[in-house]
């Protein structure tokens, strides 16, 4: 069982190109999450998806696209990266909404640095 | 803007001490409130969650909540060298999607042997 996977581990990308964060996870939640950590700031939450179909923005969504095409997957986009985005990129998923004290689980993460 | 605040610490007991970690809350409509632990360079993990007045206690673990007062605490007795970690605060919160986390920028605790 692997849970929830991110990829690619760790990035460095030129500023101005395109990149795609993936997570998958296996446990058929229905909620999906992306946030960024940064020293001093803790978790912020870019955006998240209650549902298959549906996605609401976070915290600070600019800059960020996501797309919940299906159950499993849950892919970040950067369409022009910038250095303010070098930043460590958490996944999570829950089997449903927070309110109900679900559990978000926490992929390992993916350190992206942009120069 | 909903905001979750933590003191970021460090705060330091010594082992077998009792740490308490503080959290307040801006949004009136949060319903649930969480912690999580996270070790350096590592994914955070659920400790509890709470959404009812009062104490909730799972083993050495008691977190705290105060709604009229917008304020969550956790606990920890008989602190542990391996406690040592950050601590992080999350409150729901309404978006236009549904239901999310904010959280805070977290505490980082250590417990000296």
């Amino acid at each position: 069982i692997a849970g929830i996977t991110q990829a690619p581990t760790s990035q460095i990308l030129a500023a101005g190109r395109r990149m795609t964060l993936r997570c998958t996870q296996d446990m058929r939640h229905n909620a999906m999450y992306w946030y960024r950590q940064d020293l001093g700031l803790g978790l912020r939450l870019i955006h998240y998806s209650n549902t298959a179909g549906t996605t609401g923005k976070g915290e600070v969504p600019d800059g960020y696209s996501v797309s919940r095409a299906n159950t499993d997957d849950f892919p970040l986009t950067l369409a022009s990266a910038v250095p303010s985005q070098t930043s460590v990129y958490f996944c999570a998923s829950s089997d449903g909404a927070p309110e109900g004290g679900n559990e978000q689980f926490f992929g390992p993460g993916t350190r992206l640095t942009v120069l | 803007q909903k905001e979750v605040e933590q003191n970021s610490g460090p705060l330091s007991v010594p082992e077998g001490a009792i740490a308490s970690l503080n959290c307040t809350y801006s949004d009136r409509g949060s319903q649930s409130f969480f912690w999580y632990r996270q070790y350096s360079g590592k994914s955070p993990e659920l400790i509890m969650f709470i959404y009812s007045n009062g104490d909730k206690e799972d083993g050495r673990f008691t977190a705290q909540l105060n709604k009229a007062s917008q304020y969550v605490s956790l606990l920890i007795r008989d602190s542990q060298p391996s406690d040592s970690a950050t601590y992080l605060c999350a409150a729901t919160t309404r978006g236009q999607a549904g239901t999310a986390l904010i959280f805070g920028k977290g505490t980082t605790l250590s417990v000296s042997s």
